[in-house]
């Protein structure tokens, strides 16, 4: 199984308050991503990143920043959480663009 | 734009049956890529298949066939023998083009085999 640990694995935050999520990987892979999962959605990409610092949105990127300063870590903030990001989300990391994703364990995270 | 769309929202079917999950997928590039990955109720999301544009070659493996057909856009997944183990959500995903790093996923078909 590739080396993907995203922390933490459950979280219940209030409306307004900063989140972030942290993704890491012990496979030395270029791309990360994150995804969001919502019922009759399946997975929407939030933002990706294809190198250190190098990132880009998604198609739902509206509410959410990304970082990466180093190969191993991608973090995903939501600076002011609201209830319509309610969701599980997925960590996912790919050798190339057009390889195939490994995903993490994914967060479940409730904005009450 | 790309899109991946499959139909089949739920399928149910009972033990050792066939059964094909359908993906329909649209995009203008000729380059472009497909996936297959599997969501068993533990949660967890895992790679099956991944096929290029250029390649129509059916593949299998195991009980797994995958039918891919450029002239109409598909790329159908079989499971023959349905097992319980089976039960899972099944995505379909596209890469494509200059937004190839961008992975469009279908909403997924939810397949239950009944014992």
């Amino acid at each position: 199984d590739a080396g993907i640990t995203q922390s933490p694995r459950h979280k219940v935050t209030e409306t307004g308050t900063p989140v972030t999520l942290r993704c890491h990987q012990t496979e030395n892979h270029r791309y990360m991503y994150w995804y969001r999962q919502d019922p009759g959605h399946g997975l929407r990409l939030i933002h990706y990143s294809y190198g250190v610092k190098d990132t880009d949105k998604g198609e739902v990127s509206d509410g959410y920043s990304v970082s990466r300063s180093k190969t191993e870590d991608f973090l995903l903030t939501l600076e002011s959480a609201t209830s319509s990001q309610t969701s599980v989300y997925f960590c996912a990391i790919s050798e190339w663009a057009v390889s195939e994703q490994y995903f993490g364990p994914g967060t479940r995270l409730t904005v009450t | 734009a790309q899109k991946v769309t499959q139909a089949q929202t739920e399928i149910s079917v009972v033990e050792k049956e066939d059964v094909t999950l359908d993906c329909v997928y649209e995009t203008r590039d000729t380059t472009y890529y497909l996936f297959w990955y599997k969501q068993p109720p533990s949660g967890e999301l895992v790679f099956l298949i991944r096929r290029n544009s250029f390649d129509e070659q059916n593949e299998i493996s195991g009980r797994y066939s995958w039918n891919f057909q450029k002239s109409t856009s598909s790329f159908n997944f079989t499971i023959t023998a349905s097992q319980v183990v089976d039960s899972a959500v099944y995505f379909c995903a596209l890469s494509a083009g200059q937004s190839y790093d961008k992975v469009i996923f279908g909403p997924g078909t939810s397949l239950s085999v009944i014992p």
